[in-house]
């Protein structure tokens, strides 16, 4: 039963500190996407890639926010500095471009101090 | 821009009682249509899909979704709801000629049900 996988599950860090947040997509799955969800802003979309390749990121804010694919199975997504606006679950959806149908991964519940 | 719109923000039913949720879409190419259910504490799960066909579309769990393409709608239905249904609901639709897979989602419908 393929599924996507996300680490960690939940982190508590400081503001100021760095975090870093990896999913592995589906294999075979040639777009990834990372979202954002909290309670004030419901669903919000980051970033996403097709064949590896970064397609938008204007959903993030730059000065702080990254996301990478160092590989097909590796997706991540970085914070630094953190700030506790930043607590939120993170989730990572893969799919494939000529379907649409995406599959979320369980999240990160992302707590900053 | 393409959007997508949920009617309700928030519907309050109790068990066996019937639902619709209601979702309309702002775009007029070729589309796909989703329906995500986000249990509590939980990652969003897909329900039901439209991609072409039978505009009657049957999900896991009894629902089913009937795409009403005049209307740029695509209601989500279950004759009779069950406390276990409690979650947030989720309407997505997928431009095929954008080549991204990329979905725009509603901005989710939160459902309880009281036993």
């Amino acid at each position: 039963d393929a599924r996507v996988t996300q680490t960690p599950r939940h982190k508590v860090t400081e503001m100021g500190q760095e975090v870093t947040m990896r999913c592995q997509p589906i294999l075979g799955h040639n777009t990834v996407f990372w979202y954002r969800q909290t309670m004030m802003q419901g669903l919000e979309l980051l970033a996403y890639f097709r064949n590896r390749a970064p397609l938008d990121d204007s959903g993030m804010p730059k000065d702080r926010f990254s996301a990478e694919m160092p590989d097909a199975t590796l997706a991540t997504l970085k914070i630094q500095p953190s700030e506790p606006r930043d607590s939120a679950v993170y989730f990572c959806a893969s799919g494939l471009v000529r379907v649409g149908e995406q599959f979320f991964g369980p999240g990160t519940r992302l707590t900053v101090l | 821009a393409q959007s997508v719109s949920q009617h309700n923000h928030h519907v309050i039913l109790s068990e066996a009682a019937s639902l619709e949720l209601g979702c309309n879409y702002s775009y007029g190419g070729t589309v796909n249509l989703f329906w995500y259910v986000q249990y509590p504490g939980q990652h969003l799960q897909l329900l039901l899909k439209y991609f072409s066909g039978d505009p009657l579309v049957k999900g896991i769990k009894g629902f089913e979704a009937e795409f009403i393409k005049s209307k740029f709608s695509f209601n989500l239905r279950k004759p009779s709801v069950q406390w276990s249904d409690t979650a947030e609901y989720f309407c997505a639709v997928g431009d095929l000629s954008s080549n991204t897979g990329k979905l725009i989602f509603g901005q989710g419908t939160t459902l309880q049900v009281k036993p």
